[in-house]
C-alpha cells in the first residue's frame, strides 16, 4: 500500500518570504499522480497544484511550484511571496494511475502553515 | 459555477440515532467520493462512485455505514445507528472521470455524536 509522509507538522513563514513544505511517499508503482491540497480554517479542501509522475518538468501555478524528484520519491511544495491568505493546513496526496488499482487519494497527515507579518 | 454542495454543515445528535449526510456533486462530474477526516486518522476515503455505481467501498468502516447515489446529482451517506466514534468531518468530493482529474471538495459536514 502507498503511504504519504509529511514530516513537518507546523511551519512558519514571514509575509513575502518563501517557504517549502516537504512530502515523501512510498510506492512500487511507476505511474501515479501527486497533489497538494490546502485546507484553510473554513475547512474546504482546495487543490493547489498537481503533478504527473511521468512528466519530469515541475508543475507551477502562479506563486506555487513543486520540486518533484521521482527517484527520491519526494514532492515538496514551494510557496513564493507568501501572503496572509496562505495560512492553512497543506496536505500532500498520492493517486495511482495504474488500471485495476484503487483510485483513491492517499493523504499525508498535513503541515500547518502560519504566515506572520 | 456552483461547487460541491453538502448538507447539513453541522449535525449534532445523540448516539443511536440515524444520521443522513447529503451531497450534490458538480454538474457534469461522473465520479463522487466520500471522505472522513479525524484527528487520529486524518483523511480517509470511505467510498466512491463512477457513473452512480459504487466502485470501491472498502473504506466503509462497518455495516452501520451505507452510501447511495440514486442519480448523477445526488448522493447520501447514512449512519445507523450512530456512535460517538463516528464524530468527524465528512467530505464529499466530485471529479470528472480520470485519475488525473482533480477532486473538488465540498465544505464538509461536521458530525458530533453525543
Amino acid at each position: 500500500a502507498q503511504t504519504v509522509t509529511q514530516s513537518q507538522p507546523e511551519m512558519s513563514v514571514q509575509e513575502a518570504e518563501t517557504v517549502t513544505l516537504s512530502c515523501t511517499y512510498d510506492t512500487s508503482e511507476s505511474d501515479y499522480y501527486l497533489f497538494w491540497y490546502k485546507q484553510p480554517p473554513s475547512r474546504q479542501m482546495i487543490l493547489v497544484i498537481r503533478q504527473e509522475a511521468y512528466k519530469q518538468q515541475n508543475a507551477t501555478e502562479n506563486r506555487f511550484s513543486v520540486n518533484f524528484q521521482k527517484a527520491a520519491k519526494s514532492f515538496s511544495l514551494k510557496i513564493s511571496d507568501s501572503q496572509l491568505g496562505d495560512a492553512a493546513m497543506y496536505f500532500c496526496a498520492y493517486r495511482s494511475a495504474e488500471a485495476g488499482t484503487a483510485s483513491k487519494l492517499t493523504f499525508g497527515t498535513g503541515t500547518r502553515l502560519q504566515v506572520t507579518l | 459555477d456552483a461547487g460541491v454542495i453538502q448538507s447539513p454543515r453541522h449535525e449534532v445528535t445523540e448516539m443511536g440515532q440515524e444520521v443522513t449526510l447529503r451531497c450534490k456533486p458538480i454538474s457534469g462530474h461522473n465520479s463522487l467520493f466520500w471522505y472522513r477526516q479525524t484527528m487520529m486518522r486524518g483523511l480517509e476515503l470511505l467510498i466512491y462512485f463512477n457513473n452512480n455505481v459504487p466502485i470501491d467501498d472498502s473504506g466503509m468502516p462497518e455495516d452501520r455505514f451505507s452510501a447511495k447515489m440514486p442519480n448523477a446529482s445526488f448522493s447520501t451517506l447514512k449512519i445507523q445507528p450512530s456512535e460517538p466514534r463516528d464524530s468527524a468531518v465528512y467530505f464529499c468530493a466530485s471529479s470528472l472521470k480520470g485519475r488525473y482529474q482533480p477532486q473538488h471538495f465540498g465544505d464538509g459536514t461536521r458530525l458530533s455524536i453525543l
